[in-house]
């Protein structure tokens, strides 16, 4: 299967910061790429579809000011958390779409934990 | 409205036993059906899907899945687990037309030795 890296595995920040996290996808080209939130022992929360060269779509309730992301390539997409705040912090799992691939098939990223302090 | 049920979210087997993971959905379509495990701390991997054609899809791992329509259900199957089967396990409904799963609230494995 296609394979979709996420950067950093791990950061904390102090509160009111901003951080980025980065997605890629290293062997196919996506246009579509999708940001989720995980809280510890629960389901996936999509919080954004990521666009190549067009803006995102947030799912309701979640803030597009504080959760900034960026799809400037076909093979990246970016998600900033701006003004970090401690219950910002989470598990956020990018996902990307290969759309040569039958059956509308999504590949993960390993997930990157958020902690702020 | 779609949804996805994984009515099971503790499952313990012992090492060497059969696994059966249950997930039915609710859609008025067909959809395309997916199966992903977390280890933790980990990102989603892809286990196996269904969009079309043979029921019974063969995944990695030696995982399976059968969809039947007739009861809305996809269940993951193994005939014998391994210790390090031991994850949380997603069952995902796709809509044919975009992209965006709606995901159930996961199975967590516990393999006992």
């Amino acid at each position: 299967g296609a394979v979709v890296s996420q950067h950093p595995s791990r950061v904390i920040c102090k509160s009111g910061t901003s951080v980025k996290i980065e997605c890629r996808s290293l062997d196919f080209q996506a246009t579509t790429m999708f940001w989720y939130r995980q809280f510890p022992k629960q389901s996936l929360m999509l919080m954004a579809t990521s666009n190549e060269g067009s803006k995102a779509t947030y799912e309701q309730g979640v803030e597009k000011d504080k959760f900034l992301i960026n799809h400037a390539s076909l093979t990246l997409s970016t998600l900033t958390v701006t003004s970090a705040h401690p219950e910002d912090s989470s598990f956020y799992i990018c996902s990307a779409a290969d759309g040569t691939e039958a059956g509308n098939t999504i590949y993960f990223g390993e997930g990157s934990w958020l902690t702020v302090v | 409205a779609q949804s996805v049920t994984q009515p099971d979210i503790h499952i313990t087997v012992s090492e060497g036993a059969s696994l059966e993971l249950r997930c039915n959905y609710s859609y008025g379509a067909t959809p395309y059906l997916f199966w992903y495990v977390q280890s933790p701390g980990q990102g989603l991997q892809l286990l196996l899907k269904y969009f079309s054609g043979d029921t019974l899809v063969q995944g990695i791992k030696g995982f399976e899945a059968e969809f039947k329509r007739s009861q809305s259900s996809f269940n993951l199957r193994k005939p014998s687990v391994h210790w390090s089967d031991a994850a949380e396990y997603f069952c995902a409904v796709g809509p044919p037309s975009t992209y965006k799963y709606i995901f159930g609230t996961g199975t967590r494995l516990k393999v006992l030795a």
